[in-house]
């Protein structure tokens, strides 16, 4: 079955920039969004069709498209971003959904 | 504004079958799938599958076929999804989320989330 790959986790003190990438081989045949989850919560949409942002998720969320690597850019990383983000995508045909492990972010 | 309101948490013994809800307001119902996610304690995200509610058509994770039957009632704007011969390893909260045509096919909207624990 199809699989997307992303880091355990990444760490980074507040204002740096964090990078969490996402790998997999239909990415370039079907687009990525990115979804942030705090404890106890649902997610929430932060990134879409590889690149565009939500009304409501601030400028500082990012996303980009390269090959078989998406990635979500947080820039400025605030306290509040602390959380676990999970990419997902499809297969090459578009049937089947699926989400990367998820990444833990840490705002050291 | 949008909403997607789900059912309360559930107890099941192992090989029983759960129903979980999903209510939907603040939107035209059958205009929008409904897909279904689930995340076990401490783990990831796991698609489950889709339901078109204006035709009912579906389509199911290949793990989960065979297994998990998701419906509609157009009537009061409702989308169920059931898991039959339930184990341990089920024991998840399961979401309901909106796809969203328009952007891609993004999960743009959330149920709050349901706990079914399967435990004898």
């Amino acid at each position: 079955s199809y699989e997307l790959t992303q880091p355990p986790s990444v760490s980074v003190s507040p204002g740096q920039t964090a990078r969490i990438t996402c790998s997999g081989d239909a990415l370039p045949k079907q687009y990525a969004y990115w979804y942030q989850q705090k404890p106890g919560q649902a997610p929430v949409l932060v990134i879409y069709k590889d690149s565009e942002r939500p009304s409501g998720i601030p400028e500082r969320f990012s996303g980009s498209s390269s090959g078989t690597t998406v990635t979500l850019t947080i820039s400025g990383v605030q306290a509040e971003d602390e959380a676990d983000y999970y990419c997902q995508s499809a297969d090459s045909s578009g049937t089947y959904k699926v989400f990367g492990g998820g990444t833990k972010l840490t705002v050291l | 504004q949008v909403q997607l309101v789900q059912s309360g948490a559930e107890v099941k013994k192992p090989g029983a079958s759960v129903k979980v809800s999903c209510k939907a307001s603040g939107y035209t119902f059958t205009s929008y799938d409904i897909n279904w996610v689930r995340q076990a304690t401490g783990q990831g995200l796991e698609w489950m599958g889709w339901m078109n509610p204006n035709s009912g058509n579906t389509g199911y994770a290949q793990k989960f076929q065979g297994r998990v039957t998701m419906t509609r009632n157009t009537s009061i704007s409702t989308a169920y999804m059931e898991l039959s011969s339930l184990r341990s390893e089920d024991t998840a909260v399961y979401y309901c989320a909106r796809a969203d045509f328009w952007s891609g096919y993004s999960f743009d909207y959330w149920g709050q989330g349901t706990l079914v624990t399967v435990s004898s």
